[in-house]
């Protein structure tokens, strides 16, 4: 597509329910990226896919959070009961193999557990 | 590992005017990348500059340029003629040439343009 498209662009859930957030990514990047924006704060990273290499799991705040990418396309970020906390804008960006030239973002993913 | 730092966390200007917000960054990297991307309220992230440090030329993208200074280890970014569609949080961002790893963001500078 033309650009990173999010899905849904805004969530309410309740405390302890699980949720799917979906990324589509620029067709032709091998790369993906989740951040967490909590409010009024910088990004912090949680996982990046390249290519069918390892993910990067590094960023990820506990074991309650997963993604996949499946077919080196679709990306889902996966948060199990949810917490308060996990409140936050949810972003996904992608970018040709390494990077240099800039990510494209979607437009996020407003998280709220209720 | 790399780190970013934006020491400004707010900032106004009247519009017309000049701003620079500032942005260092530590690394033992020589070859990288840095970025200045800009957030309006509608929280799409937009890149607005992009500096390879090994040009020492400083990019420039219309109202916008950047000192980039290596030994400094310093990024900053000058909007010219400051219009309200500026305003918005401004995030400084960094990322090696080899690729492996995420780029790395400041936590923003929030800057307002007055009328």
């Amino acid at each position: 597509g033309a650009g990173v498209s999010q899905s849904p662009s805004n969530k309410v859930t309740e405390k302890g329910k699980d949720v799917e957030l979906r990324c589509d990514p620029i067709s032709g990047h091998t790369a993906l990226y989740w951040y967490r924006q909590s409010l009024g704060q910088g990004l912090e990273f949680l996982i990046y896919f390249q290519g069918n290499s390892a993910p990067d799991k590094s960023g990820l705040p506990s074991d309650r959070f997963s993604a996949e990418r499946t077919g080196g396309s679709v990306s889902t970020l996966t948060i199990q009961r949810t917490q308060q906390e996990d409140s936050a804008v949810y972003l996904c960006a992608s970018s040709y193999v390494s990077g240099g030239y800039g990510y494209t973002f979607g437009s996020g993913t407003r998280l709220t557990v209720v | 590992a790399q780190t970013v730092t934006q020491s400004q966390p707010e900032m106004s200007v009247q519009e017309a005017e000049t701003v620079t917000l500032s942005c260092t960054y530590d690394t033992s990297e020589s070859n990288y990348y840095l970025f200045w991307y800009k957030q309006p309220p509608s929280r799409q992230m937009i890149l607005v500059i992009r500096q390879e440090a090994y040009k020492q030329q400083n990019a420039t993208e219309n109202r916008f340029s950047v000192n980039f200074q290596k030994a400094a280890k310093s990024f900053s970014l000058k909007i010219s003629d400051s219009q309200l569609g500026d305003t918005a949080m401004y995030f400084c961002a960094f990322i090696p040439n080899s690729g492996n790893t995420p780029l790395v963001f400041g936590k923003g500078t929030r800057l307002s343009v007055i009328a």
